[in-house]
């Protein structure tokens, strides 16, 4: 079974870009939940969705945001994209909102 | 509010030494604990994780952790390490909360094992 697939993997924005990234979770997998990773806040959470529905969001300002299809896949953006955006964005998918969850291997953004 | 807590942000041990990896959480609710390891330039991978029953759960390559109510604890341990073992790990914490269900990770021990 295929694992959580990220694309794109690398990414390099400048200020003031916008920026979509995608999330296909594991096939069967309804929760889809962002991450973002940074050497000095570490893993924070951004949101959940089960479903198409939002369920949970993070402490994140509005610039960030995101969605879910119909089959189960996500995408997350980020608008006017400022410096200290540039983490790494790990999406996890996970049969329901109780499974563990299952991590792709991140997209890496830079914004320069 | 949930939290989570590893004490130790790095943790060097010589290869086939034991280690401890210590984790502490915060909840007023009933809790999932999980443990994931993470490898240069790669996502997070589950290493173990207690649901319910058994306080001490293993995973296949070695590692178990003990969940500890009274303590609320669930360390993590091996026996004997390897140096694939090098990795960052993170002590998770899932349950409900008034923000909804969401796991809230600790910050994370970055283990390096020596030859």
């Amino acid at each position: 079974k295929a694992g959580v697939t990220q694309t794109p993997r690398y990414l390099i924005k400048t200020r003031g870009q916008q920026v979509t990234l995608s999330c296909s979770p594991i096939s069967g997998h309804r929760s889809v939940s962002w991450y973002q990773q940074t050497p000095g806040q570490g893993l924070q959470f951004l949101f959940e969705y089960f479903s198409e529905t939002q369920r949970n969001k993070g402490n994140f300002p509005g610039r960030f945001s995101g969605r879910q299809f119909s089959n189960s896949r996500s995408e997350m953006n980020v608008s006017t994209l400022e410096l200290g955006d540039s983490a790494l964005y790990l999406c996890a998918s996970s049969l329901d909102v109780n499974s563990p969850l299952h991590f792709g291997n991140g997209t890496r953004l830079t914004v320069t | 509010a949930q939290s989570v807590t590893q004490l130790d942000s790095q943790v060097p041990v010589f290869e086939e030494a034991p280690v401890e990896l210590r984790c502490n959480y915060s909840s007023s609710v009933s809790v999932y604990l999980f443990w994931y390891v993470q490898y240069p330039n790669q996502g997070l991978q589950l290493l173990l994780k207690y649901l319910s029953g058994s306080t001490l759960v293993e995973s296949i390559n070695g590692f178990e952790a003990e969940f500890n109510k009274s303590q609320t604890s669930f360390h993590l341990r091996k026996p004997s390490v390897h140096i694939s073992d090098t990795a960052e790990y993170f002590c998770a914490v899932r349950g409900w909360t008034t923000a909804g269900n969401k796991l809230t990770f600790g910050g994370g021990t970055r283990v390096l094992v020596k030859p």
